[in-house]
């Protein structure tokens, strides 16, 4: 089965840029999706398909995605973008988790 | 209003069962992807099940044999039964849709969730 791997934290100060990666052997070919998860709430889907975002999510939250490495940028940081980030994308129809980021603005 | 909301979880015995709901407004889950996805405590996002708008289902292998999707159309619910119940199933389990953007979809609309808790 397909393995994709977060780091288990991510520290930025505020207003500065946050970078959360999701690695997987080739992931560039796949389509990865990014959520994130405030305590006690359920995930927000924040970018889709490597680059696009949902309406409503801030312009800050961007996505790339090519070799082995898909990535999730938050241009200055804010308090409130703390939270749990996960990586996703489907494998022969399974869908798969990265183990989760915790983003911490310091 | 669109949302899902979840219903179904408490406290059960090893060895129990139990069928979790899934409510739909807003959108009919006949028409789109909708998947089953747990949390245990303190820990990531684990994805359990689908069913697609064919009427197909596919599950995690953690899960495959003991659990099983399904859906009612006339109520426009999706329902998840859980046999065997373990220890290991004590999560919040979330209801959620794949939306279609033109790939595999992303899951674009999520229950509040309704915790199950495995425990003699």
């Amino acid at each position: 089965s397909y393995e994709v791997t977060q780091p288990l934290s991510v520290s930025v100060p505020l207003g500065q840029t946050a970078t959360i990666t999701c690695g997987g052997n080739n992931i560039g070919i796949k389509n990865v999706h990014w959520y994130q998860q405030k305590p006690g709430q359920a995930p927000v889907l924040v970018i889709y398909r490597d680059t696009n975002r949902p309406s409503g999510i801030p312009e800050r939250f961007s996505g790339s995605n090519s070799g082995n490495t898909a990535t999730l940028t938050i241009n200055r940081a804010q308090a409130g973008d703390e939270a749990d980030y996960y990586c996703h994308l489907w494998d022969s129809s399974t869908a798969v988790f990265g183990g989760g980021t915790k983003l911490t603005v310091l | 209003e669109v949302q899902l909301v979840e219903t179904g979880g408490g406290l059960m015995q090893p060895g129990g069962s139990l069928r979790l709901s899934c409510a739909a407004s807003g959108i009919t889950v006949s028409d789109n992807y909708m998947s089953w996805v747990r949390q245990a405590p303190g820990k990531g996002l684990e994805w359990v099940s689908l069913i697609y708008s064919a009427g197909i289902t596919n599950y995690a292998d953690s899960v495959k044999g003991r659990f099983a999707i399904s859906r009612d159309n006339s109520k426009n619910t999706v329902y998840l039964q859980i046999n065997s119940l373990r220890a290991e199933d004590t999560a919040i389990y979330y209801c959620a849709r794949g939306k279609f953007y033109g790939g595999p979809p992303p899951f674009d609309l999520w229950g509040q969730g309704t915790l199950v808790t495995v425990s003699s």
